[in-house]
């Protein structure tokens, strides 16, 4: 079993839909991040949390420590928001451990 | 705004032939990182780097890889002798401390034939 499991794999959306990415992890983490990959392959950093919700703009991300859930928001999606969402956990030390990734696409 | 650079973009190197990449952390970073990531898989953990030296790797982190600061500001990735397995893109990334915001490079493509 993973240790960070997303959900959906994939997800289709119009424009102007609210969005909604799940992540759930096994281990005991220390923060949680959210991360866009855009399809030449860089990682962006959207989010860092270790409790409770953090908003960006149209970006909003929470966490349920006891629940060991986290999710990712994303409101009046824009098909420039098209791009990969991946989750990736920090336990011991400060190495990431990453989801498989959300593959969004938005049509206008 | 500040960003971690990687060089080259691409490489194309034949099996057995050694490679380095680099990288340019952000310059009041302490904690460096290399990722690595399979086409179509996820990202994976290699190393990590602090005070010049390793603090922690993976079991993907063998005797054919090693890491090194040669001054205060590349952090490269060296792969000794490569196979076509190690055909990924790689990632490094920075840290202002041990934990907070991590700072990705855009990725250096390694096609190994």
């Amino acid at each position: 079993k993973n240790e960070v499991e997303q959900s959906p794999q994939n997800l289709t959306a119009q424009e102007g839909e609210f969005i909604t990415i799940n992540c759930s992890y096994s281990v005991g983490i220390s923060a949680l991040h959210w991360l866009q990959q855009h399809p030449g392959g860089g990682i962006v950093s959207l989010f860092m949390l270790s409790s409770g919700k953090k908003k960006h703009g149209r970006l909003i991300a929470t966490i349920n420590i006891q629940e060991k859930h986290s999710s990712l928001h994303i409101t009046a999606s824009h098909p420039r928001d098209s791009a990969v969402y991946i989750c990736a956990v920090e336990t011991s030390g400060s190495r990431l451990t990453f989801g498989e990734g959300t593959q969004l696409t938005v049509n206008p | 705004e500040p960003e971690v650079t990687q060089t080259p973009s691409h490489q194309v190197t034949q099996m057995g032939q050694e490679v380095i990449l680099r990288c340019v952390p952000i310059s009041n970073h302490l904690y460096f990182y290399w990722y690595r990531q399979i086409l179509g898989q996820k990202v994976e953990f290699l190393v990590s780097f602090y005070n010049n030296e390793i603090s922690e790797k993976s079991e993907i982190f063998d005797d054919q890889f090693s890491v090194e600061r040669p001054d205060g500001s590349n952090f490269t990735l060296k792969i000794r002798s490569t196979k076509l397995e190690d055909s990924a893109m790689y990632f490094c990334a920075s840290r202002i401390g041990f934990s907070g915001e991590a700072f990705f490079g855009q990725g250096t493509r390694l096609t190994v034939v």
